[in-house]
């Protein structure tokens, strides 16, 4: 039933290890994201996906690796862990409609919250 | 560039008293501009969304929104408020970058009721 489901739930790990994070939709859509939500609640987009193809990639360190397999996954890879990337990230899905692709509605997964220590 | 800034990052009202959430938004196209709430230890759900077709945009759980172009504004409101209604509040804009959808969030508005 669950729309974006993301595992695991919560992540608590070492400085210097390498995590991944899995987010699956069953909504159908072609584009995918991954958000970051830091301890102010700030929201920031750090990827997104349209049909396994990587469309956004804003200004986030290269130990950060996303991967879609098929257009129902996008998984984040994280390599060497370091403190400031304890935080919530939000897996996220939307429709694309072409010319309409800005109107399109959000879907967010209901986080996994990293802790790195 | 598009950016949307929210007043007060803590807002308190009584139980039934009036919710008012300002969202004020800077976009060089015409904006689509959304209102999300994230309930504790749970992702973001859409309220509402402005897509140009009407300037009062009616959402879930008795929230509106009006778009105001001459004042950039894109305020949330609910005329009482229940105590579900507690949780943070994110106003967004979107706009296109190459041809797909970019989302701004702002920092998020947390609304407290008091019983």
């Amino acid at each position: 039933d669950t729309a974006v489901s993301q595992t695991p739930k919560y992540l608590v790990t070492q400085m210097g290890n390498d995590k991944s994070i899995k987010c699956e939709q069953n909504l159908g859509h072609d584009t995918m994201y991954w958000y970051k939500q830091d301890s102010k609640k700030f929201l920031k987009i750090m990827f997104s996906y349209n049909n396994k193809e990587l469309i956004i990639n804003e200004t986030v360190p290269n130990r950060f690796s996303p991967k879609s397999p098929d257009k129902a996954h996008l998984n984040l890879h994280i390599n060497s862990l370091e403190l400031g990337d304890s935080a919530v990230y939000f897996c996220a899905s939307s429709p694309y409609r072409g010319g309409q692709g800005s109107l399109e509605t959000q879907y967010f997964g209901p986080g996994t919250r990293l802790l790195v220590l | 560039a598009q950016s949307v800034t929210q007043l007060g990052s803590h807002v308190s009202v009584s139980e039934g008293a009036l919710v008012l959430l300002r969202c004020n938004y800077s976009s060089s196209v015409p904006p689509y501009l959304f209102w999300y709430v994230q309930y504790p230890n749970q992702g973001l759900q859409l309220l509402l969304k402005y897509t140009s077709a009407a300037t009062l945009v009616k959402g879930i759980n008795g929230f509106e929104a009006e778009f105001k172009k001459s004042e950039t504004s894109f305020h949330l409101t609910k005329p009482s408020a229940h105590m579900s209604d507690a949780a943070e509040y994110f106003c967004a804009v979107s706009a296109r970058s190459g041809g797909y959808q970019k989302v701004t969030f702002g920092i998020g508005t947390k609304l407290q009721v008091i019983p």
